[in-house]
Order: structure tokens, then sequence, then C-alpha cells
């Protein structure tokens, strides 16, 4: 079945750092692939996604490409912010576009420190 | 325009007794999605709503879980009777068919059971 798998946490960096979360998958067909924040106290909130092979989606400073090649969604920022603290989630819907669940991997718990 | 909302957002019980959350969805959004996230793991599908209807019920773990949403427009899962290992952060989501048929998420109910 489809699976994603993510960079296990914690992840402590100083502000201004390079951020890189790691996030590979398995899937058939066509997914499209989705990075979630949870900040604290909040819900899930959308952050970046693509939709298909070599789509780039980027939000607030941060990016991930879609590698079909490599399976990969990597997560990046090039200078994080204490406000940034949060988890992120690696998601994918295995029928883009489609009103289908979402799969997803496990987190990975960010601390910014000023 | 309100998001998706759930209620209550934290719930203590003791193994053995009920308990049933509430999610409100985006108003219009036919879909509606029950998703769990426990222990720090992966955040995990329940069910998928379309309308009042049960579209796909293959997360939900077993019987003692039981949704319903009543005239398509909020969700009740209720849990009876709970065990130790049903505590974790219950998340509701929703969407409405358009921009790639994304989904909302509510802040989530964060259930322990004792």
């Amino acid at each position: 079945g489809d699976s994603v798998t993510q960079m296990e946490g914690p992840v402590t960096l100083s502000e201004e750092a390079f951020l890189t979360i790691n996030c590979t998958y398995t899937a058939t067909g066509y997914p499209s692939l989705f990075w979630y924040v949870q900040y604290p106290g909040e819900g899930l909130q959308l952050l970046l996604k693509a939709t298909k092979a070599d789509d780039k989606g980027s939000n607030k400073g941060f990016e991930a490409t879609y590698r079909k090649e490599t399976t990969s969604f990597h997560l990046e920022k090039g200078s994080v912010q204490v406000s940034d603290s949060a988890v992120y989630f690696c998601a994918l819907n295995p029928r883009s576009g489609s009103a289908r669940q979402l799969t997803f991997g496990s987190g990975t718990q960010l601390t910014v420190l000023p | 325009e309100a998001g998706v909302t759930q209620f209550p957002s934290h719930s203590v019980i003791e193994k053995g007794q009920t308990v049933t959350l509430r999610c409100d969805p985006i108003s219009g959004h036919d879909n509606l999605y029950w998703y769990r996230r426990v222990m720090g793991k992966e955040i995990k599908f329940l069910l998928h709503f379309v309308k009042e209807s049960k579209q796909d019920e293959s997360g939900m773990p077993n019987n003692r879980f039981l949704a319903e949403r009543t005239g398509g427009t909020y969700s009740t899962l209720k849990v009876q009777p709970a065990e130790l290992e049903d505590s974790g952060v219950y998340f509701c989501a929703s969407s409405g068919g358009g921009a790639g048929n994304e989904q909302f998420f509510g802040p989530g109910t964060r259930l322990t059971v004792l």
C-alpha cells in the first residue's frame, strides 16, 4: 500500500540555519504530495503542495520539489526563524486531485532557538 | 468564513467510559474525514464521509468506534467503551471538491484514556 517515510526528529536549529526535512514515499499511480504544519495549539495547515513530477511547491520561504525518480519530496528552507518551530508532516493523496484520504508520515518536530 | 471546528479540545476519561467527539466542517463541504495520531506516530486515516454516507471506513480500528454524519453537516465520532490504546489526537478535515480537493483540518481533540 501507499506509505510516507519522514525524517525522524526532533530537530533543533539555531535561527537563520538551513533546514532540510527528508520525505520519501511509496505509491502506485500518480500521487499529489503535501507538507502540512502544526503550530503549537493549532490544527494542521497546508504549507505547500505539488501535484506532478518536477513541480516545486513553495510558501513562506519553504520549498519542496516532487522527484519521481527518487520518490522524494524533501522540505527545505534557507533561513529558519523562531516562529517556524512546529511539527511538520509529509503526506500524499494517492490520486492527484481526488477526494481520497491522505497518507501521512510520522511528523518531525522542529525547534528553532534564538 | 469559519474553518473546521472540533469539540471538545481535550477529553480525559477512564477506561470503559464513552466519549463523543464532534466535528463541524466548513459550510458546504461534502467531504468529511476523520484521522487519528497516536503516541506521536503518523496521522492515520479513520473514515471518509461524502455528505451523510460513509464512503470509506477502512481505517476504523474496531467496532468500538462509531461515526455518524446525520444530515450531511456535522459529524460525531463515538468511542464506546474506551480503551487505553484509544488515547491520541483525533483530527477532522473537510474538503469541498475545488482546488484539487484540498483538505482543511480542524485543531484536533486530544483524548486521554486513563
